[in-house]
């Protein structure tokens, strides 16, 4: 069975530093990888999503992140966060590039906060 | 364009009456999923429909709760009897007919309160 780890629960950061999410995950093919954002009250926003090809991928507003089959990781970054970058953050796994049967398999989340 | 409209954004229901959340997905999309958001956790897959037809529930519990996506009108999950573990964010997210490779957009989510 699939399953997404992202072992820190809350992550605080100053603003304009730089940033790394970190997300493992355990797949029994080559899945697809996701990052969604959830800002308070909202739903999930796409941020990228890997499947095959270059392992570094860039996503929308400034992200970015890397696949590491060896160490079974996603993890994301930022250069430089900005206030606006304080939410929730998913890392996602599936069998297909939406959702497909089975749906996609989301870790617990790791809460940002931006420090001034 | 509309988003995906999940209504309502908060439901309050006391516990043993239904809780009916609706979904209208993005226009041109024909494929619907809901997922549940326990506090503090990911988002939980429970069930993949088309029009009139489920195509996985594998993620369901096995009483209480249903879905249905008809031909016209929103998708609707239903809890009947509801209880307090059912508190919890249910989100629905559609693609397009080519389903299965095309990205998911979600909704805002209706937040269910048990009291």
């Amino acid at each position: 069975a699939q399953s997404v780890t992202q072992p820190d629960i809350h992550i605080t950061v100053s603003e304009g530093a730089s940033l790394e999410l970190r997300c493992n995950y355990s797949y029994g093919a080559t899945p697809y990888l996701f990052w969604y954002v959830q800002s308070p009250g909202q739903g999930l926003q796409l941020l990228l999503k890997y499947f095959s090809g270059d392992t570094l991928v860039q996503g929308i507003k400034g992200f970015e992140a890397e696949f590491k089959r060896s160490q079974s990781s996603f993890n994301l970054r930022k250069p430089s966060v900005h206030w606006s970058d304080a939410a929730e953050y998913f890392c996602a796994v599936g069998r297909y590039s939406g959702g497909g049967a089975d749906g996609l398999t989301f870790g617990k989340g790791t809460h940002l906060i931006i420090q001034p | 364009n509309a988003g995906v409209m999940q209504n309502p954004r908060h439901l309050v229901r006391r516990r043993g009456q239904e809780a009916r959340l609706r979904c209208s997905p993005m226009k041109g999309h024909s494929h619907v999923y809901w997922y549940r958001q326990l506090p503090e956790e990911g988002l939980k897959f429970m069930v993949y429909l088309q029009k009139e037809n489920i195509i996985d529930e594998s993620g369901m519990p096995k009483e209480r709760f249903s879905a249905e996506f008809p031909k016209e009108g929103p998708s609707i999950l239903r809890i009947q009897q509801v209880v307090r573990g059912d508190s919890a964010a249910y989100f629905c997210a559609s693609s397009p007919p080519s389903g299965n490779n095309s990205p998911l957009h979600f909704g805002n989510g209706t937040r269910l309160t048990v009291t």
